[in-house]
């Protein structure tokens, strides 16, 4: 039962380097999204996804790129690391909107 | 726009003793309600859910909420608090209109003192 598998666990970037986190879901889930924690914020929304070939920005989406080829992989990409982009990121689906969000055991990302 | 506000960041309690967590949310149309639980150096688990009926309901772990409309409010309780509550809690909105996103408060910090 692997539910959503995020890779990597931790990252470490120098400013100005790029990445993909990956984040795959074996539920047949359509909605996927992307989250960053920080201490006192929350979680707060990057970019979602209601199916595959869909996505849309969220709440604090500049500096990351999503797509979403098939229904079970949903990666993100930061362009161009900064240090204000280090947090923890947490990838979450769904099976349709508004149901129970089901979430990733996330990777904690340090840009130097 | 729509936010969700945890007041409490912080609250430390003995075992046994009572807890209600507050959560707002600024919104007129139709909600579901949600709250999370995330244990130190774990990702988020649903502890429970509202989305219509009953406007109290039972989650995992002896947790509750009660949605009161009015107040615009789905505040978590639990009669007795143990250790192993210790965690991160967060409420969090999905909206009828809206329902791809989930917006979460910024998040109730629990410490239970053994």
């Amino acid at each position: 039962n692997a539910g959503v598998t995020q890779t990597p666990k931790f990252q470490v970037l120098k400013t100005g380097q790029s990445m993909t986190l990956q984040c795959a879901q074996d539920m047949n889930h359509e909605y996927m999204s992307w989250y960053r924690q920080d201490p006192g914020m929350g979680l707060r929304l990057i970019h979602y996804s209601v199916g595959a070939g869909i996505t849309d920005q969220g709440e604090v989406p500049n500096g990351y790129n999503v797509s979403r080829s098939t229904t079970e992989d949903f990666p993100l990409r930061l362009l161009s690391a900064a240090p204000s982009q280090t947090s923890v990121y947490f990838c979450a689906s769904s099976y349709k909107g508004g149901t129970e969000a089901f979430f990733g055991q996330g990777t904690r990302l340090t840009v130097v | 726009a729509q936010s969700v506000s945890q007041h409490n960041h912080h609250v430390i309690l003995s075992e046994a003793a009572s807890l209600e967590l507050g959560c707002n949310y600024s919104y007129g149309g139709t909600v579901n309600l949600f709250w999370y639980v995330q244990y130190p150096g774990q990702h988020l688990q649903l502890l429970l859910k509202y989305f219509s009926g009953d406007p109290l309901v039972k989650g995992i772990k002896g947790f509750e909420a009660e949605f009161i409309k009015s107040k615009f409010s789905f505040n978590l309780r639990k009669p007795s608090v143990q250790w192993s509550d210790t965690a991160e809690y967060f409420c969090a909105v999905t909206l009828y209109s809206s329902a791809s996103k989930i917006i979460f408060g910024s998040g109730t910090r629990l410490s239970i003192r053994p």
